[in-house]
């Protein structure tokens, strides 16, 4: 079973839009990384924001995070048809990773 | 190597046929992690090695998987006896940390068994 869920499972936006993707978990994290896989590829780390972060900037990616309500959000501004992938969430211990939400950037 | 790189990438075995996947991480990283990745899900946990030691195992499907990393470096996943359910994608990942943080992953392993 997979302990973090992102919503939603898919989003398709036009090239130079907001994507926002959320995930929650279910257990005390000391931190929470997010991830992109573009298909039949391996997974790239993108960010990783600890416990005592509310929120953290890497170029175009802004993560939150929010622990009393167990939730983080990925949002990528000005979207480019190169941030075509799936994007996970992963928490530590077992390295769980949620079922990803697949995000489609059109031209 | 630059980054962590399994062979082969993709792999077609018979029913009930062995299995051997490999996994070269990247140098000097102490934490490597092997994952199962079915078709439009999230990677699941397999195993976890410190060194050559396994720390943790608990993701294994069934005993008919096996992980080793004899020398701390590179890391075989043995399925044997494959089934049509093992159809996946096998990726691996190391690590400089004691833990898992900041994993960098190899492109995976695609096993279709038919």
């Amino acid at each position: 079973s997979q302990q973090g869920e992102e919503d939603p499972q898919a989003l398709s936006i036009q090239e130079g839009e907001n994507a926002t993707m959320n995930c929650s978990y279910k257990t005390s994290i000391n931190n929470l990384q997010w991830y992109r896989q573009n298909s039949g590829r391996g997974l790239v780390h993108l960010i990783l924001i600890r416990s005592n972060e509310r929120e953290k900037h890497s170029g175009r990616l802004r993560v939150t995070l929010d622990t009393s309500k167990k939730s983080s959000s990925l949002l990528i501004t000005a979207s480019r048809a190169a941030d075509t992938a799936s994007y996970f969430c992963a928490t530590p211990g077992k390295y769980i990773f949620g079922t990803g939400t697949r995000l489609k950037v059109l031209a | 190597g630059a980054g962590v790189s399994q062979s082969p990438r993709y792999k077609v075995a018979k029913r009930g046929q062995d299995v051997a996947l490999r996994c070269d991480p990247i140098s000097g990283h102490v934490s490597l992690f092997w994952y199962q990745q079915a078709l439009g899900q999230g990677p699941e946990f397999l195993t976890y090695f410190q060194n050559e030691a396994q720390l943790d195992k608990s993701g294994l499907p069934s005993d008919r998987f096996f992980a080793e990393r004899p020398e701390g470096s590179v890391s075989t996943l043995k399925i044997q006896r494959t089934q049509q359910e093992d159809s996946a994608v096998y990726l691996c990942a190391s690590s400089s940390r004691g833990t898992v943080l900041e994993a960098f992953f190899g492109q995976g392993t695609r096993l279709t068994v038919v």
